[in-house]
């Protein structure tokens, strides 16, 4: 198994500049979710996503857009970089949102720097 | 809306000493609460989770911790800590709404 496969690992982009953070998983799992961590600030929630067609806002959800079209897939969308955007982004899913106790799975991260 | 406070940026322990690391959560009904560590350049992975009965959990790697209701709190304990165990671990909640919040992270180090 792949688990939470996100892409790229490294980007980095010019304010304005707008591009889309990959995450895929093969877990079929139903709960899907983006993070952000910034050093002091530990991991501030962007979106998730409970099922294909449904998603929702986080903690810091302002400057990101998502959808679920499937159930393997979350992309996360910046539609305008901005330096605030600075950050290492995780993606993380778990088999239901409704279990009890279930545990995230977190992909690798990526890396992205906005000049 | 769920809410974790962890009061300790950093902390500081001896080889051999024993742990405990703060974790404080805010939210109206019995959450779901776990604990996570991410080691340096590593993704981030469960320690131990608590969402019902004994209110001692353990986890990987001799750590365990306790929920106290009254004090909503969710402390992480380890009776001897290894070099190894130097890391940043994060105390989260999960509530109504799916959503699973994260605190503010503890850095560990470890003298020799």
């Amino acid at each position: 198994n792949a688990g939470v496969t996100q892409t790229p690992k490294f980007q980095v982009l010019k304010t304005g500049q707008s591009m889309t953070l990959q995450c895929a998983q093969d877990m079929n799992h139903e709960y899907m979710s983006w993070y952000r961590q910034d050093p002091g600030m530990g991991l501030r929630l962007i979106h998730y996503s409970v099922g294909a067609g449904i998603t929702d806002q986080g903690e810091v959800p302002n400057g990101y857009n998502v959808s679920r079209s499937t159930t393997e897939d979350f992309p996360l969308r910046l539609l305008s970089a901005a330096p605030s955007q600075t950050s290492v982004y995780f993606c993380a899913s778990s088999y239901s949102p409704r279990g009890e106790g279930e545990k995230l799975f977190f992909g690798s991260g990526t890396q992205l720097s906005v000049l | 809306a769920q809410s974790v406070t962890q009061p300790d940026i950093h902390i500081t322990v001896s080889e051999g000493a024993s742990l405990e690391l703060r974790c404080n959560y805010s939210y109206g009904a019995t959450p779901y609460l776990f604990w996570y560590v991410q080691s340096p350049g590593q993704g981030l992975q469960l320690l131990l989770k608590y969402f019902s009965g004994d209110t001692l959990v353990q986890g990987i790697k001799g750590f365990e911790a306790e929920f106290k209701r009254s004090q909503s709190s969710f402390n992480l304990r380890k009776p001897s800590v290894h070099w190894s165990d130097a890391a940043e671990y994060f105390c989260a909640v999960r509530g109504g709404g799916f959503k699973t919040i994260f605190g503010a992270g503890t850095r560990l180090f470890v003298k020799a």
